[in-house]
């Protein structure tokens, strides 16, 4: 079983500042692993997927990286509705889709 | 536009049966896979299982296997989420959401708030 580490757990910048999320997998999942946002009281939206390819909609400022074991994600200039939780997930046992355990992007 | 509407909170007592749906429109509902996640109380995103309504395949998490049962009415565009026997630890947000020609899951139910409590 491919155990997903997000970190750090909780993220406290400032609107404007730079994020950076990491995703460690316990084994290679090639570049299979996707990054979803949450904010409370809805569902999650897809925001990267294969690594680095950003899904519809999602703004530039989002970006993603890594193959392998290591994974990030970087939102470039942190903007008032970014703050939220973020998971990473990935599918190299598709079609098992285990969830990291998520970061919470907070606001400093 | 592909939507996921899911049916509405449920409270139910341990030991009661449940049966929540997930109904897609938007798209061609019997040629995309369907998955369900569970979200306990302040935790995070569990992968239950997941479905294909054209032929009914279903895969379960092991986590998973032998506690819900997965299904589909194609004729009707909806997917369910099932358990015989419910318990206090049932109780959490499970969401719907249909796998994009990329295989992640793209589109998402509102989600169903499920209560079990005596």
């Amino acid at each position: 079983e491919i155990v997903l580490t997000q970190s750090p757990a909780t993220l406290s910048l400032s609107p404007g500042e730079r994020a950076t999320l990491s995703c460690r997998a316990s084994q290679s999942v090639s570049s299979y692993l996707a990054w979803y946002q949450q904010k409370p009281g809805q569902a999650p939206r897809l925001l990267i997927y294969d690594a680095s390819n950003r899904a519809t909609g999602i703004p530039a400022r989002f970006s993603g990286s890594g193959s392998g074991t290591d994974f990030t994600l970087t939102i470039s200039s942190l903007e008032p509705e970014d703050f939220a939780v973020y998971y990473c997930q990935q599918r190299t046992n598709w079609p098992e889709l285990p969830f990291g355990g998520g970061t919470k992007v907070e606001i400093k | 536009e592909v939507q996921l509407v899911q049916s509405g909170v449920e409270v139910k007592k341990p030991g009661e049966s449940l049966k929540i749906s997930c109904k897609g429109s938007g798209y061609s509902f019997t040629n995309y896979w369907i998955g369900w996640v569970r979200q306990m109380p302040g935790k995070g995103l569990e992968w239950m299982g997941i479905i294909y309504p054209g032929d009914s395949d279903t895969r379960y998490s092991p986590a998973f296997q032998g506690q819900v049962t997965i299904s589909a009415d194609k004729s009707i565009s909806t997917a369910y989420l099932q358990w015989s026997s419910l318990k206090a630890s049932d109780t959490a947000m499970y969401y719907c959401a249909r796998l994009a020609s990329s295989g992640w899951p793209q589109s998402w139910g509102q989600g169903t708030l499920v209560t079990v409590s005596s």
